[in-house]
């Protein structure tokens, strides 16, 4: 199995532009996670999808981001307008439980975003 | 509020010193605890996952503890490729997923 695929690794965009990230999680895991990891805060969960459904997304930031997962072998995160301050790691992982049930996460080599 | 905290920070080791790392929590009502190992610029690895008090699990050189307050990463005999940061999460009942900020280890040849 090739694991979880994001795409892109690396993405250096200007403050007020769209940026989405993508997202492949294994094939047959039932539910997907976005985390954010930076050095002062650590890895966040931003959101999860059980069955392709959005199920919590309390750890989203703003209003500025949004995330989907139109099947079961797709998902996005979009940061629209981004800010330097949305400069991480982001994560995509993903759990061949349904979250709520203790799950242990499959994680993607994650995308390095700056935004300047 | 649940609360995850590991310690030390940051651990060197020489190659074969036995060491253990801690993680502490408070959280209303454990689901599971689980133990992963985040390589730079790499995703966090799954290591292992423990339900309740007094649970052990083991991987290689690496065994996992758990008691009501807290858990432990055993590392016996470490070689450098152990070398990585040590991340502890748990789950509380509610579903919350909460990553400690990681134990960051060396082991020197």
């Amino acid at each position: 199995d090739a694991g979880v695929i994001q795409s892109p690794r690396h993405e250096v965009t200007e403050m007020g532009q769209e940026v989405t990230l993508r997202c492949k999680p294994i094939s047959g895991h039932n539910s997907l996670f976005w985390y954010r990891q930076t050095m002062m805060r650590g890895l966040e969960l931003l959101i999860y999808f059980n069955n392709n459904v959005p199920i919590d997304d309390s750890g989203m930031p703003e209003d500025r981001f949004s995330a989907k997962m139109p099947n079961a072998s797709f998902s996005t995160l979009k940061i629209q307008p981004s800010e330097p301050r949305d400069s991480a790691v982001y994560f995509c992982a993903s759990s061949p439980r349904l979250a709520g049930v203790p799950y242990e996460q499959y994680f993607g080599p994650g995308t390095r975003l700056t935004v300047t | 509020e649940d609360q995850v905290t590991q310690s030390p920070e940051a651990l060197r080791l020489q190659e074969g010193e036995s060491s253990s790392l801690n993680c502490s929590y408070t959280v209303s009502g454990l689901r599971g605890l689980f133990w992963y190992r985040q390589d730079p610029g790499k995703g966090p690895e799954f290591l292992f996952t423990l339900y309740s008090a007094g649970e052990e699990k083991e991987k290689e050189r690496l065994k996992a503890t758990l008691t009501k307050k807290e858990s432990f990463l055993h590392i016996t005999a470490p070689k450098p490729e152990d070398s990585a940061t040590y991340l502890c999460a748990v789950q509380a009942r509610n579903n919350d997923m909460r990553f400690g900020a990681g134990t960051r280890l060396t082991v020197k040849p």
